[in-house]
């Protein structure tokens, strides 16, 4: 079965730019959960989304947003880029979410020069 | 707030002898608690979880170790092996908010011949 898959795996924007990162889960997994990785601050949680529906938020602010589509794809999109917003972006997917084991995938690393 | 803290970012332990990682958190809310292993371009990988209504389980040579009372948990490999080399982060959730994990800064175990 084929993992967790991210595209672009590498991103390189000016400040001001949006930028949109796609997410494509494990066959059959239906929650699908975005993380912010940057040094010194660990794994962030940005939110989660199942059945097309965003179920969980974390504490960013509004420039981030994301959506899921019907496959379970999903798409997180970044507006108005700042410096900051320099991380790897993680997305992870389990079957229904909950309390179940999420999978990784590689990520995308954005740099926001 | 940092809700997860892995207060040392780095170990480094002999082949062969034991690796023990620790995790403090403070939200009384987790009540479960998961160790995740990275390597460099790749996303984290599952290694282990426990609930909070057990202090230990066990999966081969990874143990894990929760301690309620002084909310604390720790990771110990036995024997540890070379390709162990990786970060290593633990996570904690709630079942309130299941699909959204809390995670450590990271501790870098790097295992020497």
């Amino acid at each position: 079965k084929a993992g967790v898959t991210q595209t672009p795996r590498y991103l390189i924007k000016t400040r001001g730019q949006q930028v949109t990162l796609s997410c494509s889960p494990i066959s059959g997994h239906r929650s699908v959960s975005w993380y912010q990785q940057t040094p010194g601050q660990g794994l962030q949680f940005l939110f989660e989304y199942f059945s097309e529906t965003q179920r969980n938020k974390g504490n960013f602010p509004g420039r981030f947003s994301g959506r899921q589509f019907s496959n379970s794809r999903s798409e997180m999109n970044v507006s108005t880029l700042e410096l900051g917003d320099s991380a790897l972006y993680l997305c992870a997917s389990s079957l229904v979410g909950g309390r179940e084991t999420q999978y990784f995938g590689p990520g995308t690393r954005l740099l926001v020069l | 707030d940092q809700q997860v803290k892995q207060n040392s970012p780095s170990l480094s332990v002999q082949e062969g002898r034991i690796s023990i990682l620790n995790c403090d958190y403070t939200n009384s809310m987790f009540d479960y608690f998961l160790w995740y292993k990275k390597y460099p371009a790749e996303g984290p990988t599952f290694l282990i979880s426990i609930s909070s209504i057990k202090d230990k389980n066990e999966d081969g040579r990874f143990t894990v170790f929760l301690n309620k009372s002084a909310k604390h948990l720790s990771l110990h490999i036995v024997p540890s092996q070379p390709g162990d080399s990786a970060v290593y982060f633990c996570a904690a959730g709630d079942t309130g908010t299941a699909s959204k994990l809390t995670f450590g800064t990271g501790t870098r175990l790097q295992v020497t011949l």
